[in-house]
């Protein structure tokens, strides 16, 4: 079965520090996509990076980098220089067949000024 | 470029009631799916239309149903209302093809079942 897994419930971090939210993910597919999304108090998810399973480098964008471990099944995203904006709910995703995301519990991060 | 809106945005019924939301979706994008998700949950997948069909479908009765119409915009139905409906529901659109299918969310409608 395809599942994703997110077992911080809540993080803090100091502003202007980087930060780890760990996400592992189980599936047998060998073509598989992996997605961050950060949600507001207003609701929204927030599209923040993508990895395909078959790139060959991590994914960047600006901020936020994505530590892809294939063989240990993991995607975690990195958040480097944290922004009080930055503190929300974030949600790790993953493609299955059809086009649907299968999405983990979330990270609640807070950060402090 | 205009994101995914939804209408509306909160809404209060009653057991046994009906509800209609709405979604419209980004500019360019064929394929609408629907998202539930319960307080402190990550969102559940419903069903995803594309062309006015539904092409997939998670694990959820058939009182939930929707339809997607020819500009590409959706409804969600539920029937029956029960308690455990109570949760934000998100929509999202995307377009069909090749490469990352990145889904792009509204900010959903808020349902409370009394």
């Amino acid at each position: 079965a395809q599942k994703i897994t997110q077992t911080q419930p809540g993080m803090f971090v100091q502003e202007k520090e980087a930060v780890t939210l760990d996400c592992t993910y189980d599936t047998s597919d060998p073509s598989y996509g992996l997605f961050w999304y950060k949600q507001p108090s207003s609701g929204e998810m927030i599209f923040l990076i993508y990895q395909g399973s078959y790139d060959q480098q991590n994914a960047t964008e600006g901020r936020y980098s994505l530590n892809f471990q294939k063989a240990r099944k993991s995607a975690n995203l990195v958040i480097s220089a944290s922004q009080l904006g930055d503190s929300a709910m974030y949600f790790c995703a993953m493609r299955a067949r059809g086009g649907k995301l299968i999405f983990g519990q979330g990270t609640e991060l807070s950060v402090k000024p | 470029e205009t994101g995914v809106t939804q209408s509306p945005t909160h809404l209060i019924k009653t057991r046994g009631q009906q509800v209609t939301l709405r979604c419209s979706s980004q500019s360019g994008h064929n394929t609408v799916s629907w998202y539930q998700q319960a307080l402190g949950q990550g969102p559940q997948f419903i069903f995803q239309y594309y062309r006015e069909e539904e092409n997939g479908r998670g694990n959820f009765p058939p009182r939930f149903s929707g339809l997607q119409f020819p500009n590409y915009s959706s409804e969600l139905n539920v029937n029956a209302l029960e308690l455990d409906d109570s949760a934000l529901y998100l929509c999202a659109s995307s377009s069909q093809g090749a490469g990352a299918n990145v889904l792009t969310f509204g900010a959903g409608s808020r349902l409370t079942v009394l």
